[in-house]
């Protein structure tokens, strides 16, 4: 299985809703990660996962919560968000965090819109 | 901190045609440099990827890149363009020893019939 899983597809939210997005993979990697991308920009880095241990945070607002349970499952947690969150969120995985094994592979996203 | 830099934001090219999109980078350390490919409403796609060794690298779908250190480039080609190539690409940087992946500013590719 090579393949990064996101659910769910679409979201809509509004700004008191608590919400998560869900990603999975099974390939044995031991990094994960969090993008968030806006229309016609590239991916910004929000988070990174290393062996279930949060090594990068990207200045990233508190109403942005991620979790890790397991090697496999990567949470984004979402509370009070604001309309200018809308976009894009890919996970990501890779063998490893650095070290020459960093080839990302990417979920096909959760479309994001914040009412 | 490395940093990669797309040239053209936009490029068009008739089916058949040569591909070239252009990404320059910068990094105090080598590099590894990688090309994804975005269709609309997906996610990235690997195209290809340079860590070490040969400088020119062959990717899916025809694609291929080269790595030239004394030009800081690693600019994407393919030798005739189909229609199915249009979309979003994204040129990549990260190093040995970091975490994150620094991607240039995308150049969308059309491709007229």
């Amino acid at each position: 299985d090579t393949e990064v899983t996101q659910t769910p597809k679409h979201l809509v939210m509004g700004m008191t809703n608590k919400k998560s997005l869900k990603c999975e993979q099974h390939m044995g990697h031991r990094a994960m990660y969090w993008y968030k991308q806006k229309a016609k920009k590239p991916p910004e880095l929000m988070f990174v996962y290393s062996y279930e241990k949060l090594s990068i945070n990207e200045s990233v607002p508190s109403r942005f919560s991620p979790e890790c349970p397991n090697s496999s499952l990567l949470n984004l947690h979402l509370h009070a968000l604001q309309p200018e969150d809308s976009a894009l969120y890919l996970c990501a995985s890779s063998q490893r965090a650095g070290g020459g094994y960093n080839e990302q592979f990417f979920g096909p996203g959760t479309r994001l819109t914040v009412l | 901190a490395q940093s990669v830099t797309q040239l053209g934001s936009h490029v068009s090219v008739s089916e058949g045609a040569l591909v070239l999109l252009r990404c320059n980078y910068s990094s105090s350390v080598p590099p590894y440099l990688f090309w994804y490919v975005q269709y609309p409403n997906q996610g990235l796609q690997l195209l290809l990827k340079y860590t070490t060794g040969a400088t020119l690298v062959k990717g899916i779908n025809g694609f291929e890149a080269e790595f030239k250190k004394s030009e800081t480039s690693f600019h994407l080609t393919k030798p005739s363009a189909h229609m199915s190539d249009a979309a979003e690409y994204f040129c990549a940087v990260t190093t040995y020893n970091n975490n994150d992946m620094r991607f240039g500013a995308g150049t969308r590719l059309t491709v007229k019939p």
